[in-house]
């Protein structure tokens, strides 16, 4: 069975754009989250979609947004990108119910120059 | 609100002896713990979890974790390290409230250094 993707791996953008990055679960699983990981504030958790409704969300500004597909496919997007935003994004997905393993991609490497 | 600590930013073991990662979470009520393995420049990967019943738990690559309610802590041990131990490893408590779904909370992780 193929495990998380994460497409692109690699990002570079400059401060104002904004970016959509994509996460393809596990085949069966309807629950994915994402985190953003940086050196400072360590792993965060961004938001969690399941059945295309949003579960669960982070203390983050309302310019980190996301959604999820019918096929349990997922996108994040961030606009007004700021420097403070480089990070490695990942994305995590699990079966429907709580507390289920979460199973990670390999993620996306973000900088914003 | 749940938390989880993990005391010791660097640890650096000789290849062959025993580790001993240390975890404290905050929680109040039975704690659904994980603990998870990051090489560098990848994602992460579940070693172990807790839910509920025997609180020693057996995981992947050899590794195993003791739940201690009395102490509050997760432990994360193995007999023996290899070199290819050698990478960051985090400990996560899951949501505690019914409804919480995924969300999971993280230490902010354990590098460790295998010497050989």
């Amino acid at each position: 069975k193929a495990g998380v993707t994460q497409t692109p791996r690699y990002l570079i953008k400059t401060r104002g754009q904004q970016v959509t990055l994509s996460c393809s679960p596990i085949s069966g699983h309807r629950s994915v989250s994402w985190y953003q990981q940086t050196p400072g504030q360590g792993l965060q958790f961004l938001f969690e979609y399941f059945s295309e409704t949003q579960r669960n969300k982070g203390n983050f500004p309302g310019r980190f947004s996301g959604r999820q597909f019918s096929n349990s496919r997922s996108e994040m997007n961030v606009s007004t990108l700021e420097l403070g935003d480089s990070a490695l994004y990942l994305c995590a997905s699990s079966l429907a119910g709580a507390w289920n393993e979460q199973y990670f991609g390999p993620g996306t490497r973000l900088t914003v120059t | 609100a749940q938390s989880v600590t993990q005391p010791d930013i660097h640890i650096t073991v000789s290849e062959g002896a025993s580790l001993e990662l240390r975890c404290n979470y905050s929680y109040g009520a039975t704690p659904y713990l994980f603990w998870y393995v990051q090489s560098p420049g990848q994602g992460l990967q579940l070693l172990l979890k807790y839910f509920s019943g025997d609180t020693l738990v057996q995981g992947i690559k050899g590794f195993e974790a003791e739940f201690k309610r009395s102490q509050s802590s997760f432990n994360l041990r193995k007999p023996s390290v290899h070199w290819s131990d050698a990478a960051e490893y985090f400990c996560a408590v899951g949501p505690q409230l019914t409804g919480g779904g995924n969300k999971l909370t993280f230490g902010t992780g354990t590098q460790l250094k295998v010497e050989l």
